[in-house]
C-alpha cells in the first residue's frame, strides 16, 4: 500500500534561518506531489506542484522553493525565513489520475520567531 | 475552472443531533467531489468522494453526502454527531476533463455540544 511520510512534526525557527521540510511517498511511481500552507483560521493554500523529478510549478509568489530531487522525493526549502512564512504545512501526493482525491502527510507546524 | 463554497466557516451542533455542511461547486465540466476531515494537528483525512455512478455517497465514520447536479450542491451529513466528529471539515472538486488540481473550499469547523 502506498504511504506518505513528513517530517519533521513541529519546528520552531528564527527569523533569517533556511528551512528545509521533507516529504517522501512509498508504494507508487510517478506520483503528482503537492506542498500546501494553511495559516491560522484559513485554508488550504496550494504553494508548489510536480508531476515529475525536476518539474515544479509554484502557485503563489513566496518567500519559499521546493524541489524534487527524486521521483518520490518532496522538499520545501527557504534561505531565509519571514514571520509570515509561520504555519502548518502539508505534503500531498496523487496519482496520475488525479480524479481519486489526493493523500495527505500529516504536516509540519512551523513557527517563525 | 472549478470553485467551491463551503457555507459556514463555523457550525455548531448538540451530540446526537443531525450534522449538515453545506458545499456548492461551479464547474464547467462533469465534477468529482469529495469531504475531506483535518483534526487538529493533523494532515486532512478523506472522507468520501463522488465520481460518477450512485449519487449518494457513503463514508466513513457514519458520514454521507448527496451530489445533486440541479442544485451543484454536495452537502455532507451525518443523523447522529458523535463529539468525536468536532474538526475541520473540506470539500474539494476536481473537473475530469483535463485540470490536476483539487480545489479546496475555504472549510468548515465543526464544534459538537455536549
Amino acid at each position: 500500500s502506498q504511504t506518505i511520510h513528513q517530517w519533521p512534526a513541529t519546528l520552531v525557527q528564527p527569523v533569517g534561518s533556511p528551512l528545509s521540510l521533507e516529504c517522501t511517498v512509498e508504494g507508487t511511481s510517478n506520483p503528482n506531489l503537492y506542498w500546501y500552507r494553511q495559516a491560522a483560521g484559513r485554508g488550504l493554500q496550494l504553494l508548489f506542484y510536480s508531476v515529475g523529478i525536476g518539474q515544479i510549478s509554484s502557485e503563489v509568489p513566496q518567500n519559499l522553493s521546493a524541489s524534487r530531487p527524486q521521483d518520490r522525493q518532496f522538499i520545501l526549502s527557504s534561505k531565509k525565513l519571514l514571520l509570515s512564512d509561520s504555519g502548518f504545512y502539508l505534503c500531498a501526493w496523487s496519482g496520475m489520475d488525479t480524479n481519486y482525491g489526493y493523500t495527505f502527510g500529516s504536516g509540519t507546524r512551523l513557527t517563525v520567531v | 475552472a472549478q470553485s467551491v463554497t463551503q457555507l459556514g466557516s463555523h457550525v455548531s451542533v448538540s451530540e446526537g443531533a443531525l450534522v449538515l455542511l453545506r458545499c456548492n461547486y461551479s464547474s464547467s465540466v462533469p465534477p468529482y467531489l469529495f469531504w475531506y476531515v483535518q483534526y487538529p494537528n493533523q494532515g486532512l483525512q478523506l472522507l468520501l468522494k463522488y465520481t460518477t455512478g450512485a449519487t449518494l455517497v457513503k463514508g466513513i465514520n457514519g458520514f454521507e453526502a448527496e451530489f445533486k447536479k440541479s442544485e451543484t450542491s454536495f452537502h455532507l451529513t451525518k443523523p447522529s454527531a458523535h463529539m468525536s466528529d468536532a474538526a475541520e471539515y473540506f470539500c474539494a472538486v476536481i473537473g475530469i476533463q483535463g485540470a490536476q488540481k483539487l480545489v479546496f473550499g475555504q472549510g468548515t469547523r465543526l464544534t459538537i455540544n455536549p
